[in-house]
């Protein structure tokens, strides 16, 4: 799986948009971008994922470069309870050796303040 | 409500003391996975399984084993506990997917286990 790149942390306030930014630049063609969270010493929670088309769901917009080297995970009206580590991973879609494993580095600490 | 349910949350024990894990998911997935958290160390694969009765190493194996008798159980079994088991263990579960398809995983909220 392709490394990622994230900075260690970012603030937000509340009810901003919240842009947290991934590089992801070894990237393959077959890879996708996934987006978990992990709120203080509770389970990761699955946000979204894509390939290159932008994607949106109920918590997150996805935004992925065309050159898919870099992508942006949005929470449109930050909460505080938006609060957490944020990870960025790229994998493979289906099969190989790694497959349904989750390896998060060292993620993103997102701190949304009032 | 679609859940990973682990248990116990907390656990302090000795050495040596077997000592299981439970987790148990809702959602009728095939794959289930069990994770040790450590500070610095981030996120690490103990054990896996694809299906009931396929059970697979993950990457940090060794002091750990599980089972798959059903499809909604995938208890964690520590038989001979350690202090260098300390750690906060999650269980996870998804969809297998057609042709090995990639799901989004769903998470317990977590076992924090300390050896003495």
């Amino acid at each position: 799986d392709a490394k990622t790149t994230q900075p260690p942390s970012m603030d937000c306030a509340e009810g901003r948009a919240a842009n947290l930014p991934c590089n992801h630049s070894t990237i393959s063609g077959n890879e996708y971008v996934y987006w978990y969270r992990q709120i203080h010493s509770q389970g990761p929670q699955y946000i979204i994922h894509g390939l290159k088309n932008n994607e949106t769901n109920e918590m997150a917009s996805l935004i992925i470069t065309e050159d898919r080297k870099s992508s942006t995970l949005i929470l449109p009206h930050a909460t505080l309870r938006d609060t957490a580590v944020y990870y960025c991973i790229v994998r493979f879609h289906a099969g190989g050796t790694s497959y349904g494993k989750l390896t998060f580095g060292q993620g993103t600490i997102l701190t949304v303040h009032p | 409500e679609a859940q990973v349910t682990q248990n116990p949350r907390y656990l302090i024990t000795v050495t040596g003391k077997k000592l299981t894990v439970t987790c148990s998911q809702n959602m009728n997935h095939e794959y289930m996975s069990w994770y040790r958290q450590d500070p610095g160390l981030g996120l690490r694969q103990i054990y896996y399984s694809m299906n009931v009765e396929v059970t697979d190493k993950g990457d940090v194996p060794e002091g750990y084993k599980v089972s798959r008798k059903e499809k909604r159980n995938f208890p964690l079994i520590l038989e001979s506990p350690s202090p260098n088991q300390t750690s906060l263990y999650f269980c996870a579960s998804s969809l297998r997917g057609l042709g090995r398809v990639n799901q989004p995983q769903h998470f317990g909220d977590g076992t924090r286990l300390s050896i003495l």
